[in-house]
């Protein structure tokens, strides 16, 4: 099992240019997320799924846009990067919601995105 | 807002020191986790608490989760300098349906 696997692993963009993040997990997990990771911010959640076709904001979502099309993958896009949006990205997912039994979350070793 | 802190921000120990972060919310958790992250890599779950009180093990390392589920902290005794890396302690929110994490704790020992 490959787990939780993020590409690209590095990606530098200019400002106002778009670009997707893909997330996949072959865990068979219904709960996936997105969070960012800035210097001594931990990890703040952008955007989460507790499903196929199903989508919904976390803390930081202004920017971004998330799809679940299927099961497996769940995709960030940055429709008009900006400086800002410079991060570590990492995906994650679960077998259950963070209140339920199995709700550790498994992390994707992350992707780099500059913003120039 | 919900929030989750975390302190000390940074801690440098000797090899073979103990180590102490401290995590507080905001709001009285339903449980509370803790992962890892090595520097260069991502989180990785260790453990997670749900009783009042409770206390884990794992190996030199102990959790602890407050009588009021208001906080929790991790100890590691006797560090080693495999124990480098950031330590995050992540809460539910209210609704149930996302985790928040704290800041996190830097740990970095010389040998």
């Amino acid at each position: 099992n490959a787990g939780v696997t993020q590409t690209p692993k590095f990606r530098v963009l200019k400002t106002g240019q778009s670009m997707t993040l893909l997330c996949a997990q072959d865990m068979n997990h219904e709960y996936m997320y997105w969070y960012r990771q800035d210097p001594g911010m931990g990890l703040r959640l952008i955007h989460y799924s507790v499903g196929e076709g199903t989508t919904a904001k976390g803390e930081v979502p202004d920017g971004y846009n998330v799809s679940r099309l299927k099961k497996q993958n769940f995709l960030l896009g940055l429709e008009s990067a900006a400086p800002s949006q410079t991060s570590v990205y990492f995906c994650a997912s679960s077998y259950s919601p963070p209140s339920g039994l199995y709700n550790e979350q498994f992390f994707g070793p992350g992707t780099r995105l500059t913003v120039l | 807002g919900q929030q989750v802190m975390q302190i000390p921000q940074y801690q440098h120990v000797q090899e073979g020191e103990d180590f102490t972060t401290y995590c507080n919310s905001s709001t009285t958790l339903s449980n509370i986790q803790w992962y890892k992250q090595r520097p260069g890599g991502h989180p990785v779950f260790l453990i997670q608490l749900v009783k009042s009180g409770e206390v884990k093990k794992q190996k030199r390392l102990t959790f602890q989760f407050g009588e009021a589920k208001k906080n929790s902290s991790l100890h590691i005794t006797a560090t080693q300098t495999t124990d480098v890396g950031t330590y995050f302690c992540a809460g539910i929110n209210q609704a149930g349906t996302a985790l928040i994490f704290g800041k996190g704790t830097t740990l970095s020992v010389s040998s």
